[in-house]
């Protein structure tokens, strides 16, 4: 059964900084692993989508990495900002199943 | 492109009524819908697979007597909570997928928040 772990489970920087969130799954025969944010009380905000045949996609500030062999993926936010202050998700879709599992989540906050 | 809805977002209801979410999929057909439930400062558990025109398959420890789920159309998917109880207080969320693309990104709904009295 796949698992997500996230580390850390929550992150309090200033303003500027540049960060990095992980991610780790136990099962490395994925489809795809998605990086998500969530306000508080909200749905799903998609940030990236990473296939399993790709080491990286980018966003703007954000750098998603996979290295699926080793079950790890990193969200790189550069220049940190306030309204960068949320919960990151990170998911994969496993190759047996198209559900998502999903990781506890970091909660960031970002200070001005 | 790829907005899914749900509604209500927001529901309040007595114990013991069955309370019905909308899941919709506005501008893109969706063979597989998705139902997930996450408590307060937790993550999203899946609940059920739900697929057009065949019955849903639930997650182990899923009651799904309880948690009914419809999909008979490509752009919805209906979750009925039947009997509902405060335990059943949580936030609903669906995602669908694009048809003739399994590994495709999932899109999710706003989600619903339930709050059973």
């Amino acid at each position: 059964k796949q698992e997500v772990t996230q580390i850390p489970a929550a992150l309090s920087v200033p303003e500027g900084e540049n960060l990095v969130l992980n991610c780790s799954f136990t099962d490395s025969a994925i489809y795809n692993l998605q990086w998500f944010r969530q306000d508080p009380g909200k749905g799903l905000t998609s940030l990236l989508l990473i296939q399993s045949s790709q080491r990286e996609q980018t966003s703007g500030r954000l750098n998603a990495s996979l290295d699926k062999s080793s079950g790890r993926s990193t969200l790189y936010i550069a220049a940190s900002q306030p309204g960068d202050s949320a919960t990151y998700l990170c998911a994969v879709m496993d190759t047996g199943r198209r559900a998502l599992t999903f990781g506890s989540g970091t909660r960031l906050q970002v200070q001005p | 492109g790829a907005v899914v809805s749900q509604h209500p977002s927001r529901v309040i209801c007595k114990s013991g009524t069955s309370v019905k979410i909308e899941c919709r999929s506005l501008d893109f057909q969706a063979t597989t819908m998705f139902w997930y439930r996450q408590f307060p400062k937790q993550s999203l558990m899946l609940m059920a697979t739900s697929n057009e025109g065949s019955k849903a398959t639930y997650e182990q420890g899923v009651e799904k007597d309880k948690f009914l789920i419809n999909h008979a159309s490509l752009t919805l998917s209906t979750l009925t909570v039947t009997s509902a109880h405060p335990e059943d207080s949580s936030f609903y969320i669906c995602s669908a997928t694009l048809r003739g693309r399994p590994g495709s990104a999932q899109y999710f709904g706003p989600g619903t928040r339930l709050l059973v009295l």
